[in-house]
C-alpha cells in the first residue's frame, strides 16, 4: 500500500552542489507532479507530467529539471543548488481522466547552506 | 490569476466544539475541489474530493461544501477532538488531472 514514494527524506546541500530527488507512484496515474512548500508561500508547482514522455513547467521551474523516466517515476534535479531552493519537496500523482484525487509524498526536507 | 485564500491563517478552539474553515477561490470555473490534512513535517492526506458539480461531499465528522457561484468552499469539523489538530489546506484545479492550486492553509489547534 505504498501510494507515492520519495526519496531521500532528508538532505543537506552546499550551495553549487546538484541532487536528483527521486518519486515513484505504483497506483498506475499518468499525472505526476513537484511542488515546493514554503513558510508564507503555500505549496507552489515546479514541474508536472500529464504523461510519460511530456513535462511542463509550473509557476516556479527556475533552477530544476525533471525526467518522467517512466510512468511510475518522475524525478526532480537541481544542477546547481542554492539557498533559496531550501525548502521541502512533494511529489504527486493523480488520475488525469474523470473526477480523482490528489496523492502525496511523505516529503524530502532539503537545506541547502 | 488564479488564487486560493484560507481564513483564518490559524484557530484554536475547545474540545467537542463544531468548527468551519473556510476556503475562497477568484475564478469560479473550476473542475474540482480539494481539501487536505498536514501533520507537521508529514505530509498531505486527502480528505475530500468536490466535483464541480456537486454541492458537498461527507466523510464521517467532515463535510465540505461547495458553492462555485461564489467562489468558496467551507470544511466544517462536527465535534472536534485533539487529534484533528493540524493544517487544513484547500486546493482547487482547473482541468482533467490538472495541477492544483493551493491555499495556505488553516492551522487549527483542538485543546483538551
Amino acid at each position: 500500500n505504498a501510494g507515492v514514494t520519495q526519496t531521500p527524506k532528508f538532505q543537506v546541500l552546499k550551495t553549487g552542489q546538484s541532487m536528483t530527488l527521486q518519486c515513484a507512484q505504483d497506483m498506475n496515474h499518468n499525472s505526476m507532479y513537484w511542488y515546493r512548500q514554503d513558510p508564507g508561500m503555500g505549496l507552489r508547482l515546479i514541474y508536472y507530467s500529464a504523461s510519460e514522455g511530456t513535462t511542463d513547467k509550473g509557476e516556479v521551474p527556475n533552477g530544476y529539471n525533471v525526467s518522467r523516466l517512466n510512468k511510475r517515476e518522475f524525478s526532480l534535479r537541481l544542477e546547481s543548488a542554492a539557498p533559496s531552493q531550501t525548502s521541502v519537496y512533494f511529489c504527486a500523482s493523480s488520475e488525469n481522466r474523470g473526477f480523482t484525487e490528489a496523492f502525496f509524498g511523505q516529503g524530502t526536507r532539503l537545506t541547502v547552506v | 490569476k488564479q488564487e486560493v485564500t484560507q481564513i483564518p491563517a490559524a484557530l484554536s478552539v475547545p474540545e467537542g466544539e463544531n468548527l468551519v474553515l473556510n476556503c475562497s477561490f477568484t475564478d469560479s470555473a473550476i473542475y474540482n475541489l480539494q481539501w487536505f490534512r498536514q501533520d507537521p513535517g508529514k505530509g498531505l492526506t486527502s480528505l475530500l474530493l468536490i466535483q464541480s458539480s456537486q454541492r458537498e461531499q461527507t466523510s464521517g465528522r467532515l463535510n465540505a461544501s461547495l458553492d462555485k457561484s461564489s467562489g468558496r468552499s467551507t470544511l466544517y469539523i462536527a465535534a472536534s477532538q485533539p487529534g484533528d489538530s493540524a493544517t487544513y489546506l484547500c486546493a482547487v484545479s482547473y482541468n482533467q488531472g490538472g495541477k492544483l492550486i493551493f491555499g495556505q492553509g488553516t492551522e487549527l489547534s483542538v485543546k483538551p
